[in-house]
């Protein structure tokens, strides 16, 4: 267990559909990260968030949106899903750099 | 915009010596990172260069030259469950995200 929990883990839903995925993160950590990973793409950067703002962004759909709650546990929300948002999602936390990310177990979304 | 290139495969042989190379292009450079991730599961940290210079932690070296935009991971000893992709990723200055490679897939056969 890293510490870094996500749920849920498998999330199966239609196109056109809507779910959200959810990360607490290690205990201290005031970073969230989360990233998004495809067979062909490796692992994308989407949105950081600290202490509850937003840090910065990567390569996030205008559909996707995130955000991060008082207890540090952070949101991902996918909007209008197509079959091309089937992935692997990863939350990450950090305290700084130095010690790099500690990942999450993922949520595998099909979107069928 | 960042560059970061590994292999996409790799094989070796149980007990064996592997170097996986990464080569960056990027402004901004601060400091370099590996994962290995096996299939469907977690990247976990292996490593991290700022300096110039080799790292040495167990079976695993990694290995930097800023000015190359080079690094390496040494994997000695090879043993079954090193079967992972291992992924390079860099941090840029005055940021605390990482750009990950694509991963190089290390099969390790008996």
């Amino acid at each position: 267990d890293s510490g870094v929990t996500q749920t849920p883990k498998h999330l199966i839903t239609a196109t056109g559909q809507r779910v959200t995925l959810r990360c607490s993160p290690r205990s201290g950590d005031l970073s969230v990260y989360w990233y998004q990973q495809s067979l062909d793409q490796g692992l994308q950067f989407l949105i950081q968030y600290y202490n509850g703002e937003e840090r910065a962004k990567g390569n996030i759909l205008e559909r996707f949106s995130a955000q991060q709650f008082p207890d540090l546990h952070s949101e991902l929300n996918l909007s209008s899903l197509e079959l091309g948002d089937s992935a692997l999602y990863f939350c990450a936390s950090s305290v700084d750099t130095t010690d790099g990310y500690t990942f999450g177990s993922g949520t595998r979304l099909t979107v069928v | 915009g960042q560059n970061i290139d590994q292999p996409t495969e790799m094989t070796a042989t149980e007990g064996a010596i592997v170097q996986i190379n990464c080569t960056y292009q990027t402004s901004g450079f601060n400091g370099l990172f590996w994962y290995q991730q096996h299939a469907g599961e977690a990247p976990t940290f292996l490593s991290y260069n700022v300096l110039d210079g080799l790292e040495e932690k167990g079976r695993f070296s990694s290995f930097l030259s800023r000015s190359k935009g080079y690094s390496y991971l040494l994997l000695k000893e090879l043993q079954m469950k090193d079967s992972a992709s291992y992924l390079c990723a860099v941090s840029l200055m005055g940021y605390s995200t990482l750009t990950f490679g694509k991963g190089t897939m290390l099969l390790v056969s008996p």
